[in-house]
């Protein structure tokens, strides 16, 4: 049974550049979340994607955006990139049930994204 | 704010010893408690979780978890530590989204070191 998984695995941009990730959920779950963790920090939700619809948002700017496929597959994208950017993103993903506190998340291993 | 906390940066205990790994929570309403640990580069595996019922909770590779609602902490502990437990340990709260989900707001994390 695959996990998470998350492509690319390191990423490194220019600031002012755009740049997509992707994460493929474990077999079964429908719904996946992104997080940035900067480093020695404990990550920070983005958003929620349910129903190839945003769900709910973090505390981050549109440049931030993203999108979910009908095969619950999902892209993360960042416009115009600044330094503080620099993180590692990670990929959760869950199956939606009628209890929401229950849920458990499932991570893929992340993408590391440096921006000089 | 609903939020934890993990109050030692780092925790050191020797192969073969008990380790307990501090959390506290404010959460007003019931608290949701979730468990992950992070190796270098990779994404975090769920441990363990408490939603209700028995205040110990037991979860993967031998780590359980004691909810204590008086002192409103969730510890983890392992009954025998072992050098391949040394990991970056994160508790987390589960918040239930608008339109359901949840999403997983963290502490800032223990290094977990076990020395020979």
């Amino acid at each position: 049974d695959a996990g998470v998984t998350q492509s690319p695995t390191h990423l490194i941009k220019t600031r002012g550049q755009q740049v997509t990730l992707r994460c493929s959920p474990k077999s079964g779950h429908d719904t996946v979340s992104w997080y940035q963790q900067a480093l020695g920090q404990g990550p920070q939700f983005i958003f929620q994607y349910y129903e190839e619809e945003e769900r709910q948002r973090g505390n981050f700017p549109d440049r931030f955006s993203g999108h979910q496929f009908p095969n619950y597959s999902s892209e993360l994208n960042v416009n115009a990139l600044l330094l503080g950017d620099s993180a590692l993103y990670l990929c959760a993903s869950s199956l939606r049930t009628s209890v929401p506190y229950q849920e458990t998340q499932y991570f893929g291993p992340g993408t590391r994204l440096l921006v000089l | 704010a609903q939020s934890v906390a993990q109050p030692e940066d780092q925790v050191n205990v020797a192969e073969g010893n008990p380790l307990t790994v501090k959390c506290t929570y404010s959460v007003s309403g019931n608290p949701y408690l979730f468990w992950y640990v992070q190796y270098p580069n990779r994404g975090l595996q769920f441990l363990l979780k408490y939603i209700t019922g028995d205040n110990l909770v037991k979860g993967s590779y031998g780590f359980e978890a004691e909810f204590n609602k008086s002192q409103t902490s969730f510890h983890l502990k392992k009954p025998s530590a072992l050098v391949s437990d040394s990991a970056l340990y994160f508790c987390a709260v589960s918040f239930i989204l608008t339109g359901g989900g949840n999403k997983l707001t963290f502490g800032t994390g223990t290094q977990l070191k076990v020395e020979l």
